[in-house]
């Protein structure tokens, strides 16, 4: 199957800092791709969906200067998490959507702690 | 607004043993439902998708059916071994527009199989 690749799978930072995760399509283009957070225990929450060479699509409650999404090519997003503070802490997941399919594929995931 | 809702929360069960996880939704208007594993720490692997006008997909020891009707799923697990121990996650797929990504997870179901 299709494999998305998530970078860095895990990340601690000090409270204030920015953070970057990556997200790949290794072997198929991905003009849509998904950010999805995923506190303990409790389901997987989508925050913004993201469109190659566009504007990024945020959810409600999503604050967009906070998590800002670049999808400069069919391959690769990023997510970063801007002056980052404890509560920003969580799993974050990324899924990623090939051209003619219904069905997403996930990366890894990456785990934020901010201290 | 649609739920999901998985039952039980947990499971244990002795290895060889045929098991059944249940997924509710509580709106039928769907697109698909798609059934994931999560291993901890780790990112979502698609084990079957169900397109809303299908009743079942079947992948090795694992069948999936879905009652639209009725706003269930079930994910039948058989003969099961200690290396299917993970969380299962439910999702549904709103039907139509808006966001592909935007599925709708429950909580998960956590497997232990022990040997």
């Amino acid at each position: 199957g299709a494999v998305v690749s998530q970078h860095p799978s895990w990340v601690i930072c000090k409270s204030g800092t920015s953070v970057k995760i990556e997200c790949r399509s290794l072997d198929f283009q991905a003009t849509t791709m998904f950010w999805y957070r995923q506190f303990p225990k409790q389901s997987l929450m989508l925050m913004a969906t993201s469109n190659e060479g566009s504007k990024a699509t945020y959810e409600q409650g999503v604050e967009k200067d906070k998590f800002l999404i670049n999808h400069a090519s069919l391959t690769l997003s990023t997510l970063t998490v801007t002056s980052a503070h404890p509560e920003d802490s969580s799993f974050y997941i990324c899924s990623a959507k090939g051209l003619n399919t219904g069905e997403l594929f996930f990366g890894e995931g990456s785990r934020l702690t901010v201290l | 607004k649609q739920e999901v809702t998985q039952i039980p929360a947990a499971l244990s069960v002795p290895e060889g043993e045929n098991l059944v996880l249940n997924c509710s939704f509580t709106d039928s208007a769907i697109y698909n439902l798609q059934w994931f594993r999560q291993d901890p720490g780790k990112g979502l692997t698609s084990l079957l998708l169900i397109q809303s006008s299908q009743r079942e997909q079947t992948s090795g020891r694992l069948n999936a059916s879905l009652d639209k009707s009725s706003g269930r799923s079930t994910l039948y697990i058989a003969a099961s071994q200690p290396g299917d121990s993970a969380t299962y996650l439910c999702a549904v797929r709103p039907p139509g527009g808006g966001s592909q990504g935007n599925l709708i997870f429950g909580k998960g179901t956590k497997l232990s199989v022990k040997p």
